[in-house]
């Protein structure tokens, strides 16, 4: 069993729909929590980041970790199709070195107009 | 803004060929990745270094070794490049926040 599963999709939405993205994880020591959005031909870049568990808002993006279940999500309000891309959910363990990452198998995103 | 840079961005190799991907950032940072990313599979860590000269495996380092002697500069090398080498590697460097900061990759082909 790998230590992140994310559904790899492809997942295909219209333009405006909500969208839910989501993880979960076997390794009760992941304390940090990031969403990085990786356009075709491009690294991924940070999206999103959070600490344990609770929710974070950032414009039409919403993550939300619930440590209990083991279990985050990535939500997008109102999508456009320039949030066509893959989603990588990834995680790390609280005083390893900062940057060493375990992520999610990618969600392919189309979101047509 | 960071950047973090592949100098190859595509490339072929035969079978038993040694290769090396170079990456270079430009925000000081102490650690340094090297990931190969694979359709299904994600992102997996091949060797990171957190310091000049200095060097720690990954989840994934056979077949392949690294290289520091710069604090900006971070190689990888494959000795002798099999076809299951074939993927997209993916060198980033880590603020002290955790987030990382990615190339834009290099795509290998092993013939």
């Amino acid at each position: 069993q790998k230590e992140v599963e994310q559904d790899p999709g492809p997942l295909s939405v219209p333009e405006g729909a909500i969208v839910s993205l989501n993880c979960t994880y076997s390794n009760s020591a992941f304390q940090y929590f990031m969403w990085y959005r990786q356009y075709s031909r491009k690294g991924p870049e940070l999206l999103m980041y959070t600490y344990s568990s609770g929710n974070k808002e950032d414009g039409r993006f919403t993550a939300q970790v619930d440590k209990s279940s083991k279990y985050i999500s990535l939500f997008i309000r109102d999508s456009q199709p320039s949030d066509s891309a893959t989603y990588l959910c990834a995680m790390s363990v609280a005083g390893t070195s900062y940057g060493k990452l375990t992520f999610g198998q990618g969600t392919i995103l189309t979101v047509h107009p | 803004d960071v950047k973090v840079t592949q100098s190859s961005r595509y490339l072929v190799k035969r079978t038993g060929e040694k290769v090396f991907l170079e990456c270079v950032q430009d925000m000081d940072h102490e650690n340094m990745f090297w990931y190969r990313q694979d359709p299904g599979l994600g992102l997996r860590l091949i060797y990171f270094s957190y310091d000049v000269k200095m060097k720690e495996k990954g989840d994934i380092p056979e077949g392949y070794s690294v290289s520091r002697e710069k604090k900006e500069r971070f190689s990888l090398i494959l000795e002798s490049a099999s076809t299951n080498q074939t993927s997209m590697y993916l060198c980033s460097t880590a603020a002290n926040t955790g987030e990382l900061f990615f190339g834009e990759g290099s795509r290998l082909t092993v013939l």
